[in-house]
């Protein structure tokens, strides 16, 4: 258990509305992640970060701002919700000097 | 232009027989490589990984191949068992740092009793 949590775990919005998700951790660690699975696609980077204020985009950012004030939460958030970012939104963390990334448990975004 | 490729969307095998699942990647820059497995409604979880100075890691019933020539990696699941069905992902690293690492599409792996 790498001390991940994501809030909230389901979520239903629509189209147009402001959503924001939430990745917090406990455990000091410098590099966050934030990714989307869908089918057919499997996991692709949306933004990540490398510490407090220090974020960059990832493969599929457009659409999404992410922010970092304190080292263990990380927000993504969608400013105005589309189909298309319906989707299981994961998080994810990295200690510095290793390569693995560990995962939280997801949240299932629906937008209508 | 996807730098890891998974080419087998999904793969079937009996009880206690060997599962073999395979990962290709372009970028000759990759350094380290990376096995998770998915259960449904899950995240991810970290499986096994490999630096490219070896050719080849081992974790109990789990055992990854690299043959950096081919670019090309697979892991081994020996004897398989039915708990191990769930997506695998390949992922793979430039380095230590900022990089962050580049995911296939994912391998569903179904073990049939």
């Amino acid at each position: 258990d790498a001390g991940i949590t994501q809030s909230p775990r389901h979520k239903v919005t629509e189209t147009g509305t402001p959503v924001t998700l939430r990745c917090h951790q406990t455990e000091n660690h410098r590099y966050m992640y934030w990714y989307r699975q869908d089918p057919g696609h499997g996991l692709r980077l949306i933004h990540y970060s490398y510490g407090v204020k220090d974020t960059d985009k990832g493969e599929v950012s457009d659409g999404y701002s992410v922010s970092r004030s304190k080292t263990e939460d990380f927000l993504l958030t969608l400013e105005s919700a589309t189909s298309s970012q319906t989707s299981v939104y994961f998080c994810a963390i990295r200690q510095g000097g290793e390569e693995t990334q560990y995962f939280g448990p997801g949240t299932r975004l629906l937008v209508l | 232009d996807q730098q890891v490729k998974q080419n087998s969307p999904s793969l079937s095998v009996q009880e206690g027989r060997i599962s073999i699942l395979n990962c290709d990647y372009t970028n000759s820059m990759f350094d380290y490589f990376l096995w998770y497995k998915k259960y449904p409604a899950e995240g991810p979880t970290f499986l096994i990984s490999i630096s490219s100075i070896k050719d080849k890691n081992e974790d109990g019933r789990f055992t990854v191949f690299l043959n950096k020539s081919a670019k090309h990696l697979s892991l081994h699941i020996v004897p398989s068992q039915p708990g191990d069905s769930a997506v695998y992902f390949c992922a793979a690293s430039v380095g230590s740092g900022n990089t962050p690492l580049v995911f296939g599409k994912g391998t569903r792996l179904s073990v049939i009793a």
